[in-house]
């Protein structure tokens, strides 16, 4: 099943400890994005990822790191967590072109 | 990638047909508009795109007026189960960066 996955699907935390949520894709879709979601805001784009080694930033992309060291993953690395970074959190992909984005199913973070 | 504006919230009656806007009128030549839906905390899911012309498929029908600076997302027959925050996009089909706004929560009504 073509699918894009997301581990942890919830994780609670505390401030300053390093996490990273995975991101994975089987369609072997170029392009990668991340994104949180909080109340009022819609979904607001962290970072993108156009293809193996090709990343930059989004709207929001302070206190996240990402890599694209394999075309299927893109992990989302928070390398100092912060309370403001409690949110929800989706991942995307989609082929090159005018496609479709095809979403993961969220992860939910609290940051304490 | 140009803004979008839409009604923050809609109601339909359950069996009617749904019209939802979109105003884009910054868009550009080159870029698409885009629908996704998003039911709620779910993962959005991708309901229709157009550059030009209308389109139709199995969820939805897409209706862009002739200046591209408009757009309108039908459901033909809404069901309890399209009530969702619907969010109008539109990007460049090869850029990456892309601005979701707040989207239009419908609510179908029994």
């Amino acid at each position: 099943e073509a699918q894009v996955t997301q581990n942890p699907r919830y994780l609670i935390t505390v401030t300053g400890k390093k996490l990273t949520v995975t991101c994975s894709q089987n369609m072997n879709h170029e392009y990668m994005s991340w994104y949180r979601q909080d109340p009022g805001l819609g979904l607001r784009q962290i970072y993108y990822s156009m293809n193996v080694e090709v990343t930059d930033k989004g709207d929001v992309p302070e206190g996240y790191k990402v890599s694209r060291k394999e075309k299927r993953n893109f992990p989302l690395i928070l390398e100092s967590p912060s309370p403001n970074q409690t949110s929800l959190y989706f991942c995307a992909s989609r082929y090159r072109g005018p496609y479709e984005q095809f979403f993961g199913p969220g992860t939910r973070l609290t940051v304490l | 990638d140009a803004k979008t504006t839409q009604p923050p919230s809609m109601d339909c009656a359950e069996g009617r047909a749904a019209n939802l806007p979109c105003n884009h009128s910054t868009i550009s030549g080159n870029e698409y508009v885009y629908w996704y839906r998003q039911i709620h905390s779910q993962g959005p899911q991708y309901i229709i795109h157009g550059l030009k012309n209308n389109e139709t498929n199995e969820m939805a029908s897409l209706i862009i007026t002739e200046d591209r600076k408009s757009s309108t997302l039908i459901l033909p027959h809404a069901t309890l189960r399209d009530t969702a925050v619907y969010y109008c996009i539109v990007r460049v089909g090869g850029y990456q960066k892309v601005t979701f706004g707040t989207g239009t929560k419908l609510q179908v009504i029994p």
